[in-house]
Formats: structure tokens, C-alpha cells, sequence
């Protein structure tokens, strides 16, 4: 079982809302880890949109609109990734990465799809 | 402004060997640790390896343990990963990545292509 999993892809309307989630692998407990998560468009390489651990302990890249945002499911042991109000350059691959016993891993990867 | 800029990818044989390169401008490169990060075209990220800031400490993801060498040239601002023994499925773009806290990738080169192949 993979250490993150992600769907592999969404669909969201422009205007909407998406929620990716990053599910860690059982045993490891979201609450203890940072999340970090990439956008990649087509052709370029991945860029940083934030990092979230808790309310109290979350960074947003610089010049990362303030509609990503970052939150977690204890419930459900995964992070989440929400845009708020997509827009059709939102249409990306988004990735999730963690450090995890001293190395840096990263989830699949979900393409969001905006139409 | 901090730049990356990933050199030395290119088509190799199977067995091969190569020496990629990434030299970094805009801010104090010794003083940043660094990562390489591969990525199968239309797959995703690969951790690969990861270097401190006084390349005193290196960590290799389990896959290319003993194959890969990363390294670091401060006096350069150069970034360095060793490639032995090249297979098939080495082939990827290959970026490099400075590491901000040991928490996140702020910035990331635009990568270099390894294509492996008789």
C-alpha cells in the first residue's frame, strides 16, 4: 500500500469548489505530518502552493491566491487541497508530498479537471 | 531571482552512465539543502535523493540506493546526481529542487530530459 494515495483524477465546474485528498497510509497518522502540496501544469515543473499541519502551523506559497487553502480529515486520515472558486487555469495535476522517516514522498497525483 | 537550471540529461545506452548537473543563482546556494526529483513523462513525482547544505549528509529514496550519487560543489552553486548502470525505466525528466526547512520544495528547476534506450 502506497504511503499517500490520491485519486487519480476530479472534475469541478468553474465557480465551484474542489476538495483533493491525500490519504496516508493506515498506521501513519495525518495528525503528526505536514502536508505539502504542487501544482503542475502540462510541460512545466511542479510549483509550491502550501504546506498545511494545523490552523496554527500552515504557510501559503508566495503569490498563491488565497482561494487554495489547506485542511485536514482526521476521520478519514487524509489532507486536503481546496480551491475555492476554479477557475479554467486551475486545471493542473496536484500533487502531495510529506517527509516521512527521513525521506521525501509523494503522492500520485490527481488531475483536476475544470469544466 | 532564483533560478535552477538542470543540465547533462540526453539519450544514453542501458548500462551507461551520466552525470546531471544544476546550477542555482539568486541566493545563497550553500546555504540550502537540495533534492533531486524525477518523473516518468505523464507519471509522477519521484523522490530521488536529497543533500545538506554542507553535503555532509546525503538520503537516497530505497530505489536508487547504490546507483546514484548526489554531490554538491558550493564554490560552483552547482548541484550534482551521479547516474550509474542506467536501465529503461531511468527514463525521465530529472529536476532539481531547493528544500526550504526540510518541509517543502520552494523552487524547482525546469528539468533534463534521460532517455535510456540501445
Amino acid at each position: 500500500q502506497a504511503v499517500l494515495t490520491q485519486p487519480a483524477s476530479l472534475s469541478a465546474s468553474p465557480g465551484a469548489s474542489a476538495s483533493l485528498t491525500c490519504t496516508l497510509r493506515s498506521g501513519i497518522n495525518v495528525g503528526t505530518y505536514g502536508i505539502s502540496w504542487y501544482q503542475q501544469k502540462p510541460g512545466s515543473p511542479p510549483q509550491y502552493l502550501l504546506r498545511y499541519k494545523s490552523d496554527s502551523d500552515k504557510q501559503q506559497g508566495s503569490g498563491v491566491p488565497s482561494r487554495f487553502s489547506g485542511s485536514k480529515d482526521a476521520s478519514a486520515n487524509a489532507g486536503i487541497l481546496v480551491i475555492s472558486g476554479l477557475q479554467s487555469e486551475d486545471e493542473a495535476d496536484y500533487y502531495c508530498m510529506i517527509w516521512h522517516k527521513s525521506a521525501v514522498v509523494f503522492g500520485g497525483g490527481t488531475r483536476l479537471t475544470v469544466l | 531571482e532564483v533560478q535552477l537550471v538542470e543540465s547533462g540529461g540526453g539519450l544514453v545506452q542501458p548500462g551507461g552512465s551520466l552525470r546531471l548537473s544544476c546550477a542555482a543563482s539568486g541566493f545563497p546556494f550553500s546555504s540550502y539543502v537540495m533534492h533531486w526529483v524525477r518523473q516518468v513523462p505523464g507519471k509522477g513525482l519521484e523522490w530521488l535523493s536529497r543533500i545538506s547544505h554542507d553535503a555532509t549528509i546525503t538520503t537516497y529514496a530505497d530505489s536508487v540506493k547504490g546507483r546514484f550519487t548526489i554531490s554538491r560543489d558550493n564554490a560552483k552553486n552547482t548541484l550534482y546526481l551521479q547516474i550509474n548502470s542506467l536501465r529503461a525505466e531511468d527514463t525521465a525528466i530529472y529536476y532539481c529542487g531547493r528544500d526550504r526547512d526540510l518541509i517543502f520544495f520552494d523552487y524547482w528547476g525546469q528539468g533534463t530530459l534521460v532517455a535510456v534506450s540501445s
